[in-house]
């Protein structure tokens, strides 16, 4: 089946504005991952999902960045008020569950490049 | 999560084995090692994990000393597209904040 997606592949805004970055997981995944990545730099983990819920969010960056997820599917990071040093990739990834004996992989998508200019 | 060491970078031969070493010294009873991989400009991809015993997928092989402190993941036949980075990461799976934390990672390069 498909892997995870992510849209868009590339933004570009302008300091200041909001944007809306999108993941559909794969399909049956409970679990969800937020993750970013600056240039030349290793993982940055934000948050996680467990079906719609989100038992920890002391990774988001700041009170700008919030993300929700809706239908056990799909999940959406915003980031409001973007700046500079938000520019980077953001990753998602999916599993089969958060916690679990089954020791399920993560799958990633391929990111979102935003760059904020 | 334990934290991994491993070398900043490694090169290997086009065809010979890529062997791919990681310490883990402070790694609990319960903590899987999982290696992931990420080639330029893509999201990281998954490549084995194991806990105890030696694991062998269709990708590579992984070897984990007796003592659980250290391993190597193994690549047989090294292509250039195997070039990429790769992250030694133990995680634990049973946990409430259960997500994988990546340190810097080895980059292979694969040279013909």
């Amino acid at each position: 089946g498909a892997g995870v997606s992510q849209s868009p592949s590339n933004k570009v805004t302008e300091k200041g504005k909001d944007v809306e970055l999108r993941c559909d997981p794969i399909s049956g995944h409970t679990a969800l991952y937020w993750y970013r990545q600056r240039l030349g730099q290793g993982l940055e983990f934000l948050i996680y999902f467990q079906g719609n819920s989100a038992p920890d969010k002391s990774g988001l960056p700041s009170d700008r960045f919030s993300a929700e997820r809706t239908g056990e599917s799909v999940s959406t990071l915003t980031i409001q008020r973007t700046q500079q040093e938000d520019s980077a990739v953001y990753l998602c990834a999916s599993s089969l569950a958060a916690f679990t004996g089954l020791n399920s992989p993560l799958h990633f998508g391929n990111g979102t490049r935003l760059t904020v200019t | 999560d334990a934290k991994t060491t491993q070398p900043t970078s490694m090169d290997c031969a086009e065809g010979r084995a890529a062997n791919l070493p990681c310490n883990h010294s402070t790694i609990s009873g319960n903590e899987y090692v999982y290696w992931y991989r990420q080639i330029h400009s893509q999201g990281p991809q998954y490549i084995i994990h194991g806990l105890k015993n030696n694991e062998t997928n269709e990708m590579a092989s992984l070897i984990i000393t007796e003592d659980r402190k250290s391993s190597t993941l193994i690549l047989p036949h090294a292509t250039l597209r195997d070039t990429a980075v790769y992250y030694c990461i133990v995680r634990v799976v049973q946990n409430a904040g259960n997500m994988l934390t990546f340190g810097g990672g080895t980059r292979l390069m694969v040279k013909p």
